[in-house]
């Protein structure tokens, strides 16, 4: 029963280097999301995805590119990291079903450090 | 636009102390959803009750409780005869109804300390 799972749990990076942070999801989930979580903040959307082959910008794109090749999995791509990016990543999940917000599944977390 | 204030940053309560954690929200959109997610020292997000903007009964879920109120825009959450298991942070969120996204606009959460 793994619901969300992100790897990795923690990275360190240095500035200008690019990385991929993992996410897959086995609930079979239409809908999948990728927030950052901020030192006292609360988490703001970056990206998100309501199928597969389908993905549009959040609040904070910037800095950042998706794929949605399967239901499955939604990765999350850095090109260019930059200190302003050291963050916590969730990445979530939720099926949408009718007209009705279902709850969002959570990972984890993976913990991203830019130096 | 949307947004969700939680003005209390953080709170401290003695064990078995009740405690009331506050949420106000904006929007333009006549149906919505409001959420309240728990997230522990282990830095997950536990979902802990979602509630749209036609059903404002209270609801009661063993010693948690929520007050939705469309009249103030809030949505506070009671913990009663708090436990130290329930330091955390609290958020709360808002999620519009349309198509797209329904992603959630978070508040920017409540630290929560019960000491023993």
């Amino acid at each position: 029963n793994a619901g969300v799972t992100q790897t990795p749990k923690f990275r360190i990076l240095k500035i200008g280097q690019s990385m991929t942070l993992q996410c897959t999801q086995d609930m079979n989930h239409n809908y999948m999301y990728w927030y950052r979580q901020d030192p006292g903040m609360g988490l703001k959307l970056i990206y998100y995805s309501v199928g597969a082959g389908i993905t549009d910008k959040g609040e904070v794109p910037n800095g950042y590119n998706v794929s949605r090749s399967t239901t499955e999995d939604f990765p999350l791509r850095l090109e260019l990291a930059a200190p302003s990016q050291t963050s916590v990543y969730f990445c979530a999940s939720t099926r949408r079903t009718g007209n009705s917000n279902q709850p969002q599944h959570f990972g984890d977390g993976t913990r991203l450090s830019i130096l | 636009a949307q947004k969700v204030t939680q003005a209390q940053t953080e709170i401290s309560v003695v064990e078995k102390e009740d405690v009331t954690l506050d949420c106000v929200y904006e929007t333009r959109d006549t149906t919505y959803y409001l959420f309240w997610y728990k997230q522990p020292p282990s830095g997950e997000l536990v979902f802990l009750i979602r509630r749209n903007s036609f059903d404002e009964q209270n609801e009661i879920s063993g010693r948690y409780s929520w007050n939705f109120q469309k009249s103030t825009s809030s949505f506070n959450f009671t913990i009663t005869a708090s436990q130290v298991v329930d330091s955390a942070v609290y958020f709360c969120a808002l999620s519009e109804h349309k198509a797209g996204a329904n992603n959630l606009f978070f508040g920017t959460g409540t630290r929560l300390t019960v000491i023993p």
